[in-house]
């Protein structure tokens, strides 16, 4: 089976414009995460998804992060505008159920802001 | 608060030796648990997770990690370290029910000497 699978891998943009990661869970999982790894804060939950509805969104930073899951095959991440504090590895996660099952994660995308 | 603990930010052995990771966690009832190794420029790979049952549980690439309910711990250890371990190690809980949102560790970085 494919796992989780993230685009893009890397990117690098100005300050002010608008990032769009996107993130593919695996086939059959109904709960979908995104995360955010920094250096300063770890691994931190930005918000997560059940059966394509946002559960739990009190991680997202601020307005200018917004999340999106218009189905059970797809999500986005939107940072807009950018900064350069955004700079950070953003994972993707998905699970099929909940209890007593194991959460997969995607190889991330890694953002720099400059 | 729950949370999750690895009191040793870094750790080098040399190749051959043995090694054990620390993971404490603080949950009013037992977590699922779980670790997960990073290695460098790359995503969160699962090594080993303890649901129920024997507390002594097998990972992928010889790891393994023995949950004690007395010390709230689920250590990792290895026997024997190959240069190819070098890596982060992170440690994970969950609650059951509901929805599953993993708390980690701010992880451990392992260092391996020739």
């Amino acid at each position: 089976d494919a796992g989780v699978i993230q685009s893009p891998r890397h990117e690098v943009t100005e300050m002010g414009q608008e990032v769009t990661l996107r993130c593919k869970p695996i086939s059959g999982h109904n709960s979908l995460f995104w995360y955010r790894q920094t250096m300063m804060r770890g691994l931190e939950l930005l918000i997560y998804f059940n059966n394509n509805v946002p559960i739990d969104d009190s991680g997202m930073p601020e307005d200018r992060f917004s999340a999106k899951m218009p189905n059970a095959s797809f999500s986005t991440l939107k940072i807009q505008p950018s900064e350069p504090r955004d700079s950070a590895v953003y994972f993707c996660a998905s699970i099929r159920g909940t209890k007593g099952n194991t959460i997969y994660f995607g190889e991330g995308s890694w953002l720099t802001v400059v | 608060a729950q949370s999750v603990t690895q009191p040793d930010i870094h750790i080098t052995v040399s190749e051959g030796a043995s090694l054990e990771l620390r993971c404490n966690y603080s949950y009013g009832a037992t977590p699922y648990l779980f670790w997960y190794v990073q290695s460098p420029g790359q995503g969160l790979q699962l090594l080993l997770k303890y649901f129920s049952g024997d507390t002594l549980v097998q990972g992928i690439k010889g790891f393994e990690a023995e949950f004690k309910r007395s010390q709230s711990s689920f250590n990792l250890r290895k026997p024997s370290v190959h240069w190819s371990d070098a890596a982060e190690y992170f440690c994970a809980a969950t609650v059951s029910g509901g929805y599953n949102k993993l708390i980690f560790g701010a992880g451990t970085r392992l260092a391996v000497h020739p």
